[in-house]
Formats: C-alpha cells, sequence, structure tokens
C-alpha cells in the first residue's frame, strides 16, 4: 500500500533562518507531488506542485522554493523566513491520470516563525 | 479566489443527527472531490463524483452532484462523536484541485 511521510511534525524557527521540509512517497511510481499552505481556519493554497523530477510548478509568488531530486521525494526551502511563512504546511501525492485524482495527504508540519 | 466555497462556515449537532454541508463552484468540472481533516492532521480523501453522475453513496456518507446549479451536497446520516472534523470539498484542472475553506462539523454527545 501507499503511504507519505512528512517531517517535522512541528517546527519553530527565527525570522531570516533557512528551512527545508521534507515529504516521501512510498508504494508508488511518478506521482503527481505537491506542497500546499494552511492558515489557521481556512482552506489550502497550493504553493508548488511536481508532476516528475525536476519539474516544479510555483502557483504563488514568494520567498520558498520546491525541489524534487528524486521521484518520490519532495522538498520545500526557504533561504530565508519570514513571520509570514508561519502556517500548516501539508504535502500530498496523486497518481497521474486523466482529470482530477484523488489526493493522498501527509500529516503536516506546523511551522511558526518568531 | 476559490473555486469551492463551503455552506455553512460551522455546524454543531447532536449525535445521531444527520450534517449536510454544501458545495458551490463556479466554472465546469470533470469531478467534485470531498474530503475530511481531523484537527491539527492532514486531509483525507472521502468521495468523489463525477460530472455526469448525481448521487453517489459510501457508507453514511452521500454526496449530491447539481451541476447546472455548480452545486454539491456532503450528507452524514446518523452522525457520531467522531464525525468531528472540517470538510471540505475541491474542484479542479488536470493536476491541480481548489478547496474551499471548509465546514466545520462539531458533533456533540
Amino acid at each position: 500500500s501507499q503511504t507519505i511521510h512528512q517531517w517535522p511534525a512541528t517546527l519553530v524557527q527565527p525570522v531570516g533562518s533557512p528551512l527545508s521540509l521534507e515529504c516521501t512517497v512510498e508504494g508508488t511510481s511518478n506521482p503527481n507531488l505537491y506542497w500546499y499552505r494552511q492558515a489557521a481556519g481556512r482552506g489550502l493554497q497550493l504553493l508548488f506542485y511536481s508532476v516528475g523530477i525536476g519539474q516544479i510548478s510555483s502557483e504563488v509568488p514568494q520567498n520558498l522554493s520546491a525541489s524534487r531530486p528524486q521521484d518520490r521525494q519532495f522538498i520545500l526551502s526557504s533561504k530565508k523566513l519570514l513571520l509570514s511563512d508561519s502556517g500548516f504546511y501539508l504535502c500530498a501525492w496523486s497518481i497521474q491520470g486523466r482529470g482530477n485524482q484523488p489526493q493522498h495527504f501527509g500529516d503536516g508540519t506546523r511551522l511558526s516563525i518568531l | 479566489s476559490q473555486q469551492g466555497e463551503e455552506d455553512p462556515q460551522a455546524l454543531s449537532i447532536q449525535e445521531g443527527e444527520n450534517a449536510t454541508m454544501n458545495c458551490s463552484y463556479k466554472t465546469s468540472i470533470n469531478n467534485l472531490q470531498w474530503y475530511r481533516q481531523n484537527s491539527g492532521r492532514g486531509l483525507v480523501h472521502l468521495i468523489l463524483i463525477r460530472s455526469n453522475e448525481r448521487e453517489k453513496h459510501s457508507g453514511r456518507l452521500r454526496v449530491t452532484l447539481d451541476t447546472s446549479k455548480k452545486s454539491s451536497s456532503l450528507l452524514i446520516t446518523a452522525s457520531r462523536a467522531a464525525d468531528t472534523a472540517s470538510y471540505f470539498c475541491a474542484t479542479g484542472t488536470a493536476s491541480k484541485l481548489t478547496f474551499g475553506t471548509g465546514t466545520r462539523l462539531q458533533v456533540t454527545l
């Protein structure tokens, strides 16, 4: 069966520090991969998605970046965090196919910027 | 702007009652999906209804879709305390989904 791992679960970082959040998927090949951010009590904002190794689409201009160094690994990074980067970050995967496929989510990373 | 918008924003019911949540969207879809999110956790996919379907069931869940009104509803029958969560509808194109802001459901004993 397929599983998705996302870590760390919580993270407290000072303003201006770098960030690296990692997400890995097991049990499937060539998945679509996604990074979302969720503000408290709000819906999900799509940040990045990837349909293959090295292929990254950015949805929102910001100081975050994403990389996909391996087929089932998706990394969210920042060189210098801002206060506004606080939030709940979720990684998800879906199979590639026609139309919209169900997405499967990790348990998220709660990021607090001080 | 959000493609899907849920209504109501919050709903409080007693255990055993039915809960109905609505979702409206703006553009043509090939399917609509419903997700559940427990507090502090990731989303879990509940059900997908295709644009050529009008109703779909899964256990205690019943989803309807009215493409002429661009709306969908999620009915949870005989609710339980464990159904307490936020529920989101999602639509999209190709590889991407757009999620609504969700309905927070509270089921009390």
